[in-house]
């Protein structure tokens, strides 16, 4: 399983973009990079994954490094709805591995 | 009707009881899975189910059984638990084989208080 890297917590205003970096340097060629965010007490629920190029959808975008050690979730304009622990997951199994994450809180 | 339904929402149970967590999916997926969340710690994958056969146990203490009938459903048999095991436990279902990066879906979670 690849090893990866997030900070401990982040700090947005609402309304701002927001950028959450990822750097999973041991990452294999067939992993996809997957992130999930937790919202407190509840689940944690599918944001985006993408294996080489960026990818758009209506919650967020994914960056992906060109070497693919390293990825970006970008949260367009952060509402006080986004305030969760995001996760990111590189793999290629249906058993991802989570790790600690990162905290991310919205200020209005 | 949600993707993934856990039930109960909420459980207190004794060391010396007996009780089961319920999982259901109606997302027509094939594989399914157990995690437990402990307090500050991140998600820890207990059990994963493919196609109702059991393909990862990730050394888990046999107080915990698992049970998957069918596709659609998977139970966690809890007994003789210790208060340490209190925590939130997760049931999640994919697609497999893992194609094109499919997703997982999880419940809300049951959370289990052990007295």
């Amino acid at each position: 399983d690849a090893k990866t890297t997030q900070p401990n917590s982040m700090e947005s205003n609402e309304e701002e973009p927001v950028h959450l970096p990822c750097n999973h340097s041991t990452i294999s060629g067939t992993d996809y990079i997957h992130w999930y965010r937790q919202l407190p007490s509840q689940g944690p629920e599918y944001v985006i994954h993408g294996l080489t190029s960026n990818v758009n959808n209506r919650m967020a975008s994914l960056a992906i490094a060109e070497d693919r050690k390293s990825s970006t979730l970008i949260l367009h304009r952060a509402t006080l709805r986004d305030a969760a622990v995001y996760y990111c997951i590189p793999g290629s199994q249906g058993n991802l591995i989570f790790g600690k994450g990162t905290k991310l809180s919205v200020k209005p | 009707e949600t993707g993934v339904t856990q039930t109960p929402r909420h459980l207190v149970m004794g060391m010396t009881n007996k009780k089961s967590l319920k999982c259901e999916q109606h997302l027509g997926h094939n594989a399914m899975y157990w995690y437990k969340q402990s307090a500050k710690k991140p998600l820890e994958l207990m059990f994963v189910y493919n196609f109702k056969e059991q393909t990862e146990n990730n050394s888990v203490p046999s107080r915990f059984s698992p049970e998957c009938p069918n596709s659609s459903h998977l139970f966690l048999h809890l007994h003789t638990l210790q208060p340490e095991d209190s925590a939130l436990y997760l049931c999640a279902s994919s697609q497999v084989p893992f194609l094109d990066g499919n997703t997982i879906y999880f419940g809300e979670g049951s959370w289990l208080t052990v007295v």
